[in-house]
């Protein structure tokens, strides 16, 4: 089955800190790894992806990690400030022939002054 | 802006009444998908459509029905609303790149759902 499994499901840290939020697939189909970011009211938006040949990406304060042997990939997020609050998903797509995603649950992420 | 535009943002039906949600892009984007959002389930895909005249069910299309009208417009319409179909809908597009490219789905601000 195609399934993305995330955690936490919420996560509370103080602003300067570092919230990872993790994700584990299971299929080996899956060849791209995209992260969104949705603020309460507005839909997803992408902030940040990765290909299973490099392990880590950088973005400004976003980080990929990837361990293609262990099947996941985690969102690291440096000096974190209380804008960064919002719900975050991963996903995975699969070298299906097809564009289509399977998002993770969403990690509700709030970062307190 | 350039974008994905749903319309209506809020609906209130009552249970049996059908409805449908409309989705249009003008990025020029194949691929269109319906998701919807409910909590603590992330975003569970409907229905896609990889190109214009072609559709697909996704993970949960029970009780829903699309329409691709033209490579900009992607409809989705409930025939019989249930209360289990109270959610936030999301309508997106894609661009369809190949492998080495990075691409990433452009979401529409939703369309908040409830069934009474």
């Amino acid at each position: 089955q195609q399934q993305v499994k995330q955690s936490p499901q919420s996560l509370i840290v103080q602003k300067g800190g570092i919230p990872i939020i993790n994700c584990a697939y299971e299929n080996t189909a899956f060849d791209y790894f995209p992260w969104y970011q949705q603020f309460p009211g507005k839909g997803p938006a992408l902030l940040i992806a990765i290909r299973p040949d490099v392990s880590e990406k950088k973005e400004g304060r976003f980080t990929i990690s990837f361990n293609k042997s262990a099947k996941q990939f985690s969102l690291h997020i440096m000096d974190s400030q209380p804008g960064d609050s919002a719900t975050y998903f991963c996903a995975a797509r699969g070298n299906f022939g097809n564009e289509k995603l399977t998002f993770g649950t969403g990690t509700r992420l709030t970062i307190i002054p | 802006n350039a974008g994905v535009t749903q319309t209506p943002k809020f609906q209130v039906l009552k249970t049996g009444q059908s409805m449908t949600l409309q989705c249009a892009q003008d990025m020029n984007h194949n691929s269109m998908y319906w998701y919807r959002q409910d909590p603590g389930m992330g975003l569970r895909l409907i229905y896609y459509s990889a190109s214009e005249g072609t559709t697909d069910k996704g993970e949960v299309p029970n009780g829903y029905n699309v329409s691709r009208l033209n490579k900009r417009e992607f409809s989705l319409r409930l025939e019989s609303a249930a209360p289990s179909q109270t959610s936030v809908y999301f309508c997106a597009s894609s661009d369809v790149q190949g492998p080495s490219m990075v691409y990433g789905y452009t979401f529409g601000s939703g369309t908040r759902l409830t069934v009474v």
